[in-house]
């Protein structure tokens, strides 16, 4: 199995910083990285496909890149509504896994 | 768009199956994989596996033995059978449609999530 490492397991940061989360694969997924947002009781939500693909209707204040096993999602100009916690995930195998969380609180 | 719904009992005993539904609407269930993840208590996200909608089936190994994954175009639902539950399988289970662009899948579309208790 491809296992999924994320660093932080937490943050703490003001409005308007920028922060990168990092996510490290046990084996190169090429670029097959996705990344989430998910909000106490809420569902996931889809932020970028393919390590660096924003999704439609993503801001653009997000952005991830990486290849092989390293990758990282860079929030720049923290706001409000964007602390919660972000998971990685690899769809390059036919099974998937996700990262463990990285929950990004405000300093 | 296209919305999930999840269904199924809130409570269920150790040792018996869980069953839960998954209702597609606004859209097709063809031409789609079709996931179920769930989230412990406190915990992250844990895939527990997808069915493409012609039938084909991958299931975390952790959870191969006890998981069944169906589908029902006729209705545009899918669902999970879980196995010999434990306490270990309290949590929320999310249902979630799988896209895919230029060969990368994603989880673009998820249901709002349904509340799990394994207890006697």
């Amino acid at each position: 199995d491809i296992q999924m490492t994320q660093s932080p397991s937490s943050l703490s940061a003001s409005i308007g910083d920028r922060v990168t989360i990092t996510c490290r694969a046990s084996e190169s997924i090429t670029d097959y990285l996705n990344w989430y947002q998910q909000k106490p009781g809420k569902a996931p939500r889809l932020l970028v496909f393919g390590a660096s693909r924003l999704q439609s209707g993503v801001p653009s204040r997000f952005s991830g890149s990486g290849s092989e096993t390293d990758f990282t999602l860079t929030i720049s100009g923290l706001l409000p509504e964007d602390f919660a916690t972000y998971y990685c995930q690899q769809s390059y195998g036919t099974s998937y896994t996700f990262g463990q969380g990285t929950k990004l609180e405000i300093k | 768009q296209v919305e999930l719904q999840e269904s199924g009992p809130g409570l269920i005993k150790p040792s018996e199956t869980l069953s839960l539904t998954c209702t597609v609407s606004g859209g097709s269930i063809s031409g789609f994989f079709w996931n179920w993840i769930r989230q412990a208590p406190g915990k992250g996200l844990e895939w527990i596996g997808y069915m493409y909608y012609s039938g084909s089936t991958n299931y975390n190994p952790s959870l191969d033995s006890r998981v069944t994954i169906s589908i029902d175009t006729s209705k545009n639902q899918f669902s999970l059978e879980l196995k010999s539950v434990t306490a270990a399988d309290t949590g929320v289970y999310f249902c979630a449609r799988v896209a895919e662009t230029d060969y990368y899948y994603y989880m673009d579309v998820w249901g709002k999530g349904t509340t799990v208790t394994v207890s006697s």
